[in-house]
Order: structure tokens, then sequence, then C-alpha cells
């Protein structure tokens, strides 16, 4: 079935590394990729997405990657700080309203 | 704005008890959403809807309902609480659906059935 999964379920950087998280997901039709931040007792927030006509993506710090031929998405965060350790999520809509699939999300934590 | 807001913010239930989550939001959005989210588990969609009056089963509706009455409203009724719905709900909304734009969503209610 489809399914959007993480490569690493913990991430652990030094404060003022890059970071790179990873996804994969299996359902070639999906055109429309998130990537969302937890922080531990809030909702998930929105930070980047890309649609399936690019292959990258860029925000304030963070870069989106997508790789359709591999099915492969990532999320580059520049300059890791504290504040961004949360867990991370991708998500994968697939064509419907009720099909967006979320992977079980890369905890990262930022060492001072 | 406050975007979405839902409460309680945490509840406690016997089995066999009902109970309404609520969700409301400010953004004059038309796409909502219920999703609930399980320990290292990602989101799974419960309901949703696209509009006022308009509502569809996501991946897991059993043992839930909800309604639409308004653009800004979309509550979450657990009528026969069992523990296996012992989880975080969060209530989520969009401006052009899941298919174009990214969800905002609440800080969650977390409801513990015992």
């Amino acid at each position: 079935g489809e399914s959007v999964g993480l490569h690493l379920p913990t991430l652990s950087v030094q404060e003022g590394d890059n970071s790179i998280i990873n996804c994969a997901y299996s359902n070639s039709a999906s055109d429309y990729f998130i990537w969302y931040k937890q922080e531990s007792g809030k909702g998930p927030q929105f930070i980047i997405d890309i649609r399936s006509n690019m292959d990258k993506r860029q925000g304030q710090r963070v870069t989106v990657l997508l790789n359709k031929t591999v099915k492969h998405l990532s999320l580059q965060i520049a300059a890791t700080q504290p504040g961004d350790s949360a867990v991370y999520f991708c998500a994968e809509s697939g064509g419907s309203q009720g099909n967006l699939i979320f992977g079980k999300g890369t905890k990262l934590s930022v060492k001072p | 704005n406050a975007g979405v807001t839902q409460t309680p913010k945490f509840r406690i239930l016997k089995i066999g008890q009902s109970m309404t989550l609520q969700c409301t939001q400010d953004m004059n959005h038309n796409y909502m959403y219920w999703y609930r989210q399980d320990p290292g588990m990602g989101l799974k969609l419960i309901y949703y809807s696209v509009g006022a009056g308009i509502t569809d089963k996501g991946e897991v509706p059993n043992g839930y309902n909800v309604s639409r009455s308004t653009t800004e409203d979309f509550p979450l009724r657990l009528e026969l609480a069992a523990p296996s719905q012992t989880s975080v709900y969060f209530c989520a909304s969009s401006l052009t659906g899941l298919l174009n734009s990214p969800l905002h969503f609440g800080n969650g209610t977390r409801l513990t059935v015992t």
C-alpha cells in the first residue's frame, strides 16, 4: 500500500550545523508534499511545501528537495538552532481531500 | 487571528461516556479536518469537511461523528468512549484543501479513556 516513511527516527546535531531529515514515499501519483514541525504539547506547524513539478524549494533557513525518480523527499535546515528541536513530519497528498499521508516523524535534537 | 482553537486541552473519560471535542477557526477556511495522533505514530484522518453541511469519512472514522453547521465550527463527537480512543486529537483547517494548501493545526486535545 501507499506509505510515507522516514529513514531516521532520531537525529542529533550540534548547534550551528546543518540538519538533513529524509523521507521516502511510495505513491508515484502524489503531487504535493509538505513538511511539518511539531514541538512538544503543540500541534504540527507548517514549514515548507513543494509540488511535484519542482525539484527544490527554499524558505528561510530551510530547503526541501524532491527526487521523484527515487521517491525521496528531504528537509535541510541551515545553521540549526536549539529552537529547531522538535519532531518533523513529512506528508504527501495523493489526489483526494481525504488522502494526506503522514510519516511517523523524526525527532531532531540540537545540542548547544 | 487566533487560528484554530480546540477545547478542552485535556479530558479523562470513563468507558462508555460521551463527549464532544470542540474546534473553531477564524480564518474563513472551507476545509476542516480531524486527526488523531497515537504515540510514535503519524496522524490518522478521522473525518473531514469541504464546507458547511458536508462531511466525509477519513481513514479511521469508527466510533466518531462530526457535524459542520457553520464554516467556523467542526465538533467531533465520541458517543461511547473506548480505551482504543485514548489519543491526542488535532483539528486542522485549510484554505483550498489538501491538494493545494497546507494545514493549520490547533494545539490538540489529549483524551484518556479508562
